[in-house]
């Protein structure tokens, strides 16, 4: 099955510098990675999505880049705010068949934005 | 918000008991899927229903089972709780035709002592 690998665990930067958070999969089939970010006793919330025909994608100060070749994603997140400290995580999943929407995350990045 | 409810919110169980966790959504999304978080570890998928027949499980005993209703309501069942079973239990709906797009539910928080 799939395997999806999560880096760093943890990420402490100063409002206003860039994150990125990286991740690889396994399973070469997988053509849909979301990213979701989870607030402390809260629900992942979707913040970008990507599909395996398209390269990056960008929404504001969130960007994801894709490298289908080398089977890993990453995310961007510029100039940030004390507000985008939270849990981020990556996942993969296949389109179509019976593997339609079966995500597999990785362990997450506790993100903390410094005022 | 999601429109995605589920109950209980909170629930403690002992080793050996059997729960019920609920979801439901305002609107029709024909597939809805359940995953089992674990403190400080990402969501893993348990399984998920399609039109009310179970379309696909992860790597999950038979005790956990699940349904789903004509409304597109789901439960999810567990027999047998063990300690490990201690975890945040997440639906998440979607509609097959129009992406794989998830939203998510607020869960519900199993302790099992």
């Amino acid at each position: 099955g799939e395997n999806v690998e999560q880096h760093p665990s943890t990420l402490s930067v100063q409002e206003g510098d860039s994150a990125v958070i990286k991740c690889t999969y396994s399973d070469s089939a997988s053509n849909y990675f979301p990213w979701y970010k989870q607030e402390l006793g809260k629900r992942p919330q979707l913040i970008i999505d990507i599909r395996s025909n398209v390269g990056e994608k960008k929404d504001q100060r969130i960007a994801v880049t894709l490298n289908k070749t080398a089977k890993h994603f990453s995310l961007h997140i510029t100039e940030t705010q004390p507000e985008d400290s939270a849990v981020y995580f990556c996942a993969a999943s296949r389109r179509g068949g019976t593997s339609y929407g079966k995500l597999t995350f990785g362990q997450g990045t506790i993100l903390t934005v410094h005022p | 918000e999601t429109g995605v409810t589920q109950s209980p919110t909170h629930l403690i169980k002992t080793r050996g008991q059997q729960v019920t966790l609920r979801c439901s959504s305002q609107s029709g999304h024909n597939t809805v899927s359940w995953y089992q978080q674990a403190l400080g570890q990402g969501p893993q998928f348990i399984f998920q229903y399609y039109r009310e027949e179970e379309n696909g499980r992860g790597n999950f005993p038979p005790r956990f089972s699940g349904l789903q209703f004509p409304n597109y309501s789901s439960e999810l069942n567990v027999n047998a709780l063990e300690l490990d079973d201690s975890a945040l239990y997440l639906c998440a709906r979607s509609f097959q035709g129009l992406g794989e797009t998830q939203d998510f539910g607020p869960g519900t928080r199993l302790l099992v002592l």
